[in-house]
């Protein structure tokens, strides 16, 4: 069974659309994230939710809106997309931070 | 605000040879220390989980070490094999901030 999943594993799409990323965790970790890696694959923190929390957003644009229906799922939804939001987006989930993270395979988006 | 640093960017060995990762970190009070592994166009896979409180972790081939008090992990790879080949990531927790990454080291093990 797949600990953390996220569907699509690929998506192209135009500038100016919007698009949604989900994600799910069948952990029980009370702990979910959105990660995002660049073209030079550099992973950074864009947001964390803690029990369908939000307790991080790490100044990402508000076309980004995570949506957390219940503490299993974490979805990503982004408006107006633009050619700079083309990277590889990755979920994870943890039950706290001190027994480590475990990470979904990743989304690649390209905004063409 | 922690930073990460992975030093070399690139590192190429014969296969059989054993090696050395290093990662380095600025602030010590942390929860622990993860090291994964990222094959191309894949996603992470975790090695090794170190807690603060501990000075090294083992998994086969692998072995990882800890010294908070100097800011500094390694992750030493025995035996290597063209297998090994794929990119090690070092992340860090600490309080309230999620995971943070080191860019890597992208190791390539020649047959």
């Amino acid at each position: 069974d797949t600990a953390v999943s996220q569907t699509p594993k690929y998506l192209v799409t135009q500038m100016g659309n919007d698009k949604s990323i989900k994600c799910e965790q069948n952990l029980g970790h009370d702990t979910m994230y959105w990660y995002k890696q660049d073209s030079k694959k550099f992973l950074k923190i864009m947001f964390s939710y803690n029990n369908k929390e939000l307790i991080i957003n790490e100044t990402v644009p508000n076309r980004f809106s995570p949506k957390s229906p219940d503490k299993a799922h974490l979805n990503l939804h982004i408006n107006s997309l633009e050619l700079g939001d083309s990277a590889v987006y990755f979920c994870a989930s943890s039950q706290t931070a001190r027994y480590g993270y475990t990470f979904g395979s990743g989304t690649r988006l390209t905004v063409v | 605000k922690q930073e990460v640093t992975q030093i070399p960017a690139a590192l190429s060995v014969p296969e059989g040879e054993n090696l050395v990762l290093n990662c380095s970190f600025t602030d010590s009070a942390i929860y622990n220390l993860q090291w994964f592994r990222q094959d191309p166009g894949k996603g992470l896979t975790s090695l090794l989980l170190i807690q603060s409180s501990q000075r090294e972790q083992t998994s086969g081939r692998l072995n990882a070490s800890l010294d908070k008090s100097s800011g500094r992990s390694t992750l030493y790879i025995a035996a290597s094999q063209p297998g090994d080949s794929a990119t090690y990531l070092c992340a860090l927790a600490s309080g309230n901030t999620p995971l943070v990454f080191g860019k890597g080291t992208r190791l390539s093990v020649i047959a």
